[in-house]
């Protein structure tokens, strides 16, 4: 199947913690690869994407993510987290098969004072 | 430039009637691609329209239908609504590229509710 798994459902971190959200992806997705974030009750903001070149990626909001082809993981970092991070964070790539976006479960980022 | 407008933004409606939602996609782009996203489910794609053609569809039933028009606009319908109905409706534009992998810009969804 074409798969895009996230690996953590929920993070919990405290505000200017870094963090990372991790990212891995099947053989049967191809490596266009996406992170949306979704913020509450809103529709999803594409955060960067990975299309080919440089494996490291940086995006807006701070947010960077590296792209690793022997790991099949593209996993989202930043260093110094804000409350106002607090959301929803999906991954998602290309499926080769049927051609459309293949989206990760998400993983939801809460962040405390 | 405006982004990817949905509307409405909210609905009720009762099981068995019927729904229909709207996109409007960034200016230019000529792709439209529509998901349904709920707590169990996840996102899940619903079928993707380029020049007023149904170019790809995910595994729903047949009530879930929609068209795009001369102007890129896009509408879905449900019909015999069912609670199970009840999600967050995304749509997304692209420039639509035939064979290119594009990125993707979300609207901010229609919430339906079936009662």
């Amino acid at each position: 199947a074409q798969s895009v798994t996230q690996l953590d459902s929920q993070v919990p971190v405290f505000e200017e913690a870094p963090v990372e959200l991790r990212c891995n992806y099947s053989s049967s997705v191809s490596v266009y690869l996406f992170w949306y974030v979704q913020y509450p009750n809103q529709g999803l903001q594409l955060l960067l994407k990975y299309l080919s070149g440089s494996t490291l990626v940086k995006g807006i909001n701070g947010f960077e993510a590296e792209f690793n082809k022997s790991q099949t993981s593209f996993h989202l970092r930043k260093p110094s987290v804000h409350i106002s991070d607090t959301a929803e964070y999906f991954c998602a790539g290309w499926g080769r098969r049927f051609q459309k976006l293949v989206f990760g479960t998400g993983t939801r980022l809460l962040v405390s004072p | 430039k405006a982004g990817v407008t949905q509307t409405p933004r909210y609905l009720i409606k009762t099981r068995g009637q019927q729904v229909t939602l709207s996109c409007s996609p960034i200016s230019g782009h000529r792709s439209v691609s529509w998901y349904q996203q709920t707590p169990g489910q996840g996102l899940q794609f619903l079928f993707e329209y380029f020049s007023e053609t149904q170019r790809n569809k995910g595994n729903f039933p047949g009530r879930f239908s929609g068209r795009q028009f001369s102007n890129s606009r896009s509408e879905m319908n449900v019909s015999t609504l069912e609670l199970g109905d009840s999600a967050l409706y995304l749509c997304a534009s692209s420039l639509g590229l035939p064979g290119q992998r594009e990125t993707q810009y979300f609207g901010p969804g229609t919430r339906l509710l079936v009662l």
